[in-house]
């Protein structure tokens, strides 16, 4: 596609529940990012794919947020047994190359806003 | 390790005046630094970014950039506001990670 597509764009669970969040990236872009992005917590890094493989998940906060990349594509987010304070947009960026700095530039979908009753 | 601090997280200004949003960044290595705009329900897109060589970067829609070494810092500046910037900007850096430290933003709001 054109752009960064992230789906669902709105997603409203009861806690407890589990949520899958799903980013495809612009063709051809080899690096993927997630980002959270809290209110007056500006943006949390949470992971990195390069490719299908994940050499930096450093920012997961807890062992129930994991991530996957299929095909060297699309990958999907998951939080299982949500909980009030995972209420947040869950922002999905790629990039041509490895290491942003290459480029100089992410490509960032629109986010996936997360609510958690 | 990176880290980036924004002074304000509210700059209020009116139309045609300066605005300058402070970005001071903490880098263990020479940093590359960028300022990206997220406008109302829409994704971050990049504003400008500084890798080597010149200091004073230009971005899109008139915003510039100098990085101070000394002062560690990446403030952004127009020279005049107008409506359309009203928008959040992040300040980011990067070093030798795969990944982008973001400030916490600044919403830039614009006055008549």
């Amino acid at each position: 596609g054109a752009g960064v597509s992230q789906s669902p764009s709105n997603k409203v669970t009861e806690k407890g529940k589990d949520v899958e969040l799903r980013c495809d990236p612009i063709s051809g872009h080899t690096a993927l990012y997630w980002y959270r992005q809290s209110l007056g917590q500006g943006l949390e890094f949470l992971i990195y794919f390069q490719g299908n493989s994940a050499p930096d998940k450093s920012g997961l906060p807890s062992d129930r947020f994991s991530a996957e990349r299929t095909g060297g594509s699309v990958s999907t987010l998951t939080i299982q047994r949500t909980q009030q304070e995972d209420s947040a947009v869950y922002l999905c960026a790629s990039s041509r190359l490895a290491g942003a700095w290459n480029t100089g530039e992410l490509f960032f979908g629109e986010g996936s806003r997360l609510t958690v009753l | 390790a990176q880290s980036v601090t924004q002074l304000g997280s509210h700059v209020s200004v009116s139309e045609g005046a300066l605005v300058l949003l402070r970005c001071n960044y903490s880098s263990s290595v020479p940093p590359y630094l960028f300022w990206y705009v997220q406008y109302p329900n829409q994704g971050l897109q990049l504003l400008l970014k500084y890798t080597t060589g010149a200091t004073l970067v230009k971005g899109i829609n008139g915003f510039e950039a100098e990085f101070k070494k000394s002062e560690t810092s990446f403030h952004l500046t127009k020279p005049s506001a107008h409506m359309s910037d009203a928008a959040e900007y992040f300040c980011a850096v990067s070093g030798t990670a795969s990944k982008l430290t973001f400030g916490t933003g600044t919403r830039l709001q614009v006055t008549l």
